[in-house]
């Protein structure tokens, strides 16, 4: 299994829809995760962290469930702008660390 | 927040030749920073991990003589790609961490080098 497995999508959603995605972690004892946002061709920019039960943020929700292994990213009345690919972040290897390992990354096109 | 510069941003170059890659840390003090590789379509993949003053730590499968990192102040990490190949052509990108570890593992990204090998 992989450390983090996202859908790749691309989702393709019109302006102002609620868009969710899903993320699956393998390791069991990470404590912290993160969403990263990607537009093409730049570096990724931290989206949110995910502490938790989950965080809010603006049009953004964050939600971990520990029991199941995954967390997601909700995001409400979506904007042209927030067409990128987000990138599902968990802490790489056993007992979590410094290092992160990150998702293949789920593309989101938001159109008019 | 934080930044991070990185440079080149991008550089083309033959088959054979060096490419040094700079990250720096330029409002913070960073005593680790990672250097990864995105190739088309794909995520990011670790590199190595960079401690200010000691050796890096390579991931799997990543050769520590092809791709030398020197971390030689908590503001600067160099990575140099020794005789480079078309199939080393990618995406490089650093980030930098400030902090000693614990619960907030925050990187901060550069901008990333963009290196094509002819």
């Amino acid at each position: 299994r992989k450390e983090v497995e996202q859908d790749p999508g691309p989702f393709n959603v019109p302006e102002g829809a609620t868009v969710a995605f899903n993320c699956t972690y393998s390791n069991s004892a990470s404590q912290s995760f993160f969403w990263y946002r990607q537009d093409c061709r730049k570096e990724p920019k931290l989206l949110m962290s995910v502490y938790s039960s989950g965080n809010e943020d603006g049009r953004f929700t964050a939600q971990l469930n520990r029991a199941s292994q995954y967390i997601s990213l909700l995001i409400r009345d979506s904007k042209l702008s927030d067409s990128a690919t987000y990138l599902c972040v968990a802490p790489k290897g056993a007992g979590g660390g410094n290092k992160l390992t990150f998702g293949t990354g789920t593309q989101l096109k938001v159109e008019l | 927040g934080a930044v991070v510069s990185q440079h080149p941003s991008w550089v083309i170059c033959k088959s054979g030749t060096s490419v040094k890659i700079e990250c720096r840390s330029l409002d913070f003090q960073a005593t680790t920073m990672f250097w990864y590789r995105q190739f088309p379509k794909q995520s990011l993949m670790l590199m190595a991990t960079s401690n200010e003053g000691s050796k890096a730590t390579y991931e799997q499968g990543v050769e520590k003589d092809k791709f030398l990192i020197n971390h030689a102040s908590l503001t600067l990490s160099t990575l140099t790609v020794t005789s480079a190949h078309p199939e080393d052509s990618s995406f490089y990108i650093c980030s930098a961490r400030a902090g000693r570890g614990g619960r907030n593992n925050e990187q901060f990204f550069g901008p990333g080098t963009r290196l094509t090998v002819l």
